[in-house]
């Protein structure tokens, strides 16, 4: 019964490095997505895919990468880390049922530092 | 645009005590609201939700009712305990359209004390 998967827990990286962040889910779902938590801020919203090939921008997408080339992985990309992406990220499988059983399930998140 | 607001907290309670964490929102047409709960160290899990006007969701003893005239959704539960200490986040979910995006609160800290 895994669910959403998210790798790596921890990661630590340099100002100017980039790095891939995993996520894999097992539950057939179309529509994944990537938010960031950073203190009194709540989630907000980076990159979402509706589906295998399709992929679009949420509410602070500058700095990261996403694509989707199956319906279960939708990795985030860091292109050239800034200290201003510390911050814990999470990702999300929904399952978008129009008679109201929308919900939304995420991973374990994924804590990054760039120093 | 879509937005929540929730008490900010952080809240600290004894035991036993009751609880409400208010939430309210602001949205076009009629969103879908949840609560969903973050546990020390833990991913977010849903604790409930409602998909419209007066429908109550609840589990784990915590209800909140979709409140449309005063658009709110307020987190209660009658009686708290130790291991209810985490984050609580409210969130709404606009309905229709290809992109299920929500749009959540700041989060309210909650500590029980034994």
């Amino acid at each position: 019964n895994a669910g959403v998967t998210q790798t790596p827990k921890f990661q630590v990286l340099k100002t100017g490095q980039s790095m891939t962040l995993q996520c894999a889910q097992d539950m057939n779902h179309e529509y994944m997505s990537w938010y960031r938590q950073d203190p009194g801020m709540g989630l907000r919203l980076i990159h979402y895919s509706v589906g295998a090939g399709i992929t679009d921008q949420g509410e602070v997408p500058n700095g990261y990468n996403v694509s989707r080339s199956t319906t279960e992985d939708f990795p985030l990309r860091l292109l050239s880390a800034a200290p201003s992406q510390t911050s814990v990220y999470f990702c999300a499988s929904t399952n978008t049922d129009p008679t109201g059983g929308t919900e939304a399930f995420f991973g374990q998140g994924t804590r990054l530092t760039v120093v | 645009g879509n937005s929540v607001t929730q008490m900010e907290g952080p809240v600290t309670l004894s035991e036993e005590a009751f609880l409400t964490i208010n939430c309210t929102y602001t949205a076009t047409g009629y969103p879908s609201l949840f609560w969903y709960v973050q546990y020390p160290g833990e991913g977010l899990q849903l604790l409930l939700k409602a998909t419209k006007a007066d429908d109550k969701g609840s589990n784990k003893g915590f209800e909140a009712t979709y409140r449309k005239e005063t658009t709110s959704f307020h987190l209660e539960k009658g009686s708290v305990q130790v291991s209810d200490s985490a984050v609580y986040f409210c969130a709404l979910m606009r309905s229709g359209g290809s992109n299920y995006k929500l749009t959540f609160g700041k989060g309210t800290l909650l500590t029980v004390n034994p």
